[in-house]
């Protein structure tokens, strides 16, 4: 089983549309939850960090489930411009430098 | 502000050549790390380094070596190219370890090796 896991899409959806991911992971020590957002042949940048209360930045929201072992991120009201892959990323280790990426979902919004 | 900046962008390689990967950052980071992506496989940590003069493995360090040449600098070696090694090659920074807050990535260099 992969540390982390993520359905990889793609995700067709029109404008407008609410949108959820899901993601797995396998180390139920993990301390440290990210989403992060990569555009078509750029690099990855952080989306938003997830707690455990959930957070939420505008139409993004993120949530963690401690006790399912999953992140989820849901996307309201979606832009043309949200098109990306979102990875997952999941620090098990709760040390630098041990984060463990997903390999991502890939979003397309249409007109 | 130029951020973390790689070289080269792309590179072609034979097998069995060497060739370094130089990454600086100029936002006074303490820890660097070197990624790769394929396809289907999300990104791969290669090598990290918590703070200047150490370094450590990650995930997948067979057939790469690092260098913390200082604290902007962080380089990526490749002694004899493979061409399973081909791929995308991230460089990132972070204040303090990943774990606790954001990585800032460069741009990406693309690597082929025939």
């Amino acid at each position: 089983r992969k540390e982390v896991e993520q359905d990889p899409g793609p995700f067709n959806v029109p404008e407008g549309a609410t949108v959820a991911f899901n993601c797995t992971y396998s180390n139920s020590a993990s301390q440290s939850f990210f989403w992060y957002r990569q555009d078509c042949r750029k690099e990855p940048k952080l989306l938003m960090s997830v707690y455990s209360s959930g957070n939420e930045d505008g139409r993004f929201t993120a949530q963690l489930n401690r006790a399912s072992q999953y992140i989820s991120l849901l996307i309201r009201d979606s832009k043309l411009s949200d098109s990306a892959t979102y990875l997952c990323v999941v620090n098990p280790y709760n040390q630098g430098g041990k984060l463990i990426f997903g390999q991502g979902t890939e979003l397309s919004v249409k007109p | 502000n130029a951020g973390v900046t790689q070289t080269p962008k792309f590179q072609v390689l034979k097998t069995g050549q060497s060739m370094t990967l130089q990454c600086a950052q100029d936002m006074n980071h303490n820890s660097m790390y070197w990624y790769r992506q394929d396809p289907g496989m999300g990104l791969r940590l290669i090598y990290y380094s918590a703070s200047e003069g150490t370094t450590d493995k990650g995930e997948v360090p067979n057939g790469y070596n690092v260098s913390r040449l200082n604290k902007r600098e962080f380089s990526l070696r490749l002694e004899s190219a493979a061409p399973s090694q081909t791929s995308v090659y991230f460089c990132a920074s972070s204040v303090e370890g990943a774990g606790a807050g954001e990585l800032f990535f460069g741009e990406g260099s693309r690597l082929t090796v025939l």
